[in-house]
């Protein structure tokens, strides 16, 4: 069954330094998001995005986050500097989209911890 | 407006028996509203999902109960079994979640079903 890859699984970084997250979604999808899970709290979206350019953010996903599909397979999310506050597990989704279609397929997320 | 009440927080019910989980919504413009199933480690994944052109929605023995007058909705486990063990996110959007619009998630119930 195709599935969503997340890597790194989890990433410790120091405070100010810049993080990427990598994720290939399922191959023949055409929508793609990144959700954060502060631990213990709900699921919180941040982006989606859709032909190359960004169709949605959140007030979470300031300057300091960025996207990008930098080739047909991978989708990454890049944190300029991170802050303490940004320690949460991160998820990549995917959806094939289209009016009809409510389901996001969610990787296994990538832990990051900021210290 | 764009939360998502979920309750209660945990919940432990014995094998066989049914679970109940419950949210409330006040932005009337959601209209799709999924429920998630987490396990630990592991990114959400779609369970269920309702419309709110229908007051019910079964699937096996997740059932989704929808008022739209009281703007709630609820997820009914009936058999519960230790391995529906888990965290159950109910959501909410504007538009089908798959066609980039975003998810607003609750706070998540703890399920344990016991032996």
């Amino acid at each position: 069954e195709p599935e969503v890859t997340q890597t790194p699984s989890h990433q410790v970084t120091q405070m100010g330094q810049e993080v990427i997250l990598r994720c290939v979604p399922i191959s023949n999808h055409l929508y793609f998001y990144w959700y954060r899970q502060i631990l213990g709290q709900k699921v919180e979206f941040l982006v989606s995005f859709y032909n190359n350019e960004i169709s949605e953010k959140s007030e979470i996903f300031d300057d300091q986050f960025s996207v990008e599909r930098p080739d047909g397979s991978n989708f990454t999310l890049k944190i300029r500097s991170t802050k303490l506050e940004d320690s949460a597990m991160y998820f990549c989704a995917s959806s094939l989209g289209g009016a009809n279609t409510g389901e996001l397929f969610f990787g296994e997320g990538s832990r990051l911890t900021v210290l | 407006q764009q939360q998502v009440k979920q309750s209660p927080q945990s919940l432990i019910v014995q094998k066989g028996g049914i679970s109940i989980i419950n949210c409330a919504y006040e932005n009337t413009a959601f209209d799709y509203f999924p429920w998630y199933q987490q396990f630990p480690g592991k990114g959400p994944a779609l369970l269920i999902a309702i419309r709110p052109d229908v007051s019910e929605k079964k699937e096996g023995r997740f059932t989704i109960s929808f008022n739209k007058s009281a703007k709630q909705f609820s997820l009914h486990i009936m058999d519960s079994q230790p391995g529906d063990s888990a965290t159950y996110f109910c959501a909410a959007s504007e538009g089908p979640p798959g066609g980039g619009n975003k998810l607003t998630f609750g706070t998540g119930t703890q399920l344990k079903v016991e032996l």
